[in-house]
């Protein structure tokens, strides 16, 4: 089973600050790295699919890098309506598994 | 529009059974993987099991042999059955539309399992 790693596992931003979150996968899983967000009491949304392609309607200030073992989720100028848990998931083998996720709150 | 809309779950005892049911609607069921996801109070998402177009089937090893996946294409309808439920099976479950992403989840149904 593929462990995913995220860093940090909290982080407390100021408005318009850029937030960066890391996800590291204990094996080489290419581009099969995807990311979600999930606010207070909702269901996951897909962010970021196959490492950096962006999902219809997604704002633009989410973005994603990375491939093989190491990617990163990239909120420029965060707003208020971003705090979130924010989850990377790999679909590159069975079975699929999910980073423990990140907490972005406002400071 | 693109939905999901999960139903089934509640309150049962360890050792019971209950069968969640998700209705999609707005995109061709058929044609796409389906996965469930559960969530347990105030922990990280898990990967529960996932059925192909075609039909096959995957689970995870904690629910192997005790839960069963299945869909109906002709009422667009996802299924779990889950039957020997445990208290760590407690968790809202999510299904979700499987293009290797999860790209529309449901609003989730909670199962609780407690005496």
């Amino acid at each position: 089973e593929i462990v995913l790693t995220q860093s940090p596992d909290f982080q407390s931003v100021t408005p318009k600050e850029k937030v960066t979150i890391t996800c590291r996968a204990s094996q080489s899983i290419g581009s099969g790295l995807h990311w979600y967000q999930q606010k207070p009491d909702q269901s996951p949304k897909v962010l970021i699919k196959h490492a950096s392609q962006s999902f219809s309607g997604v704002p633009s200030r989410f973005s994603g890098s990375g491939s093989g073992t190491d990617f990163a989720l990239t909120i420029n100028s965060l707003e208020a309506e971003d705090v979130a848990t924010y989850y990377c998931h790999q679909s590159s083998s069975l079975p699929p598994t999910f980073g423990q996720g990140t907490k972005v709150e406002i400071k | 529009e693109v939905q999901l809309v999960e139903s089934g779950g509640g309150l049962v005892q360890p050792g019971g059974s209950l069968r969640l049911s998700c209705a999609a609607s707005g995109f061709t069921f058929s044609s796409y993987a389906m996965s469930w996801v559960r969530q347990a109070p105030g922990k990280g998402l898990e990967w529960v099991s996932a059925i192909t177009s075609g039909g096959n089937t995957y689970y995870a090893d904690s629910v192997k042999g005790r839960f069963t996946v299945s869909r109906d294409n002709s009422k667009n309808t996802l299924y779990l059955q889950m039957n020997s439920l445990r208290a760590e099976d407690t968790a809202v479950y999510y299904c979700a539309s499987d293009s290797s992403g999860y790209y529309c989840w449901g609003q989730g149904t909670l199962v609780t399992v407690s005496s």
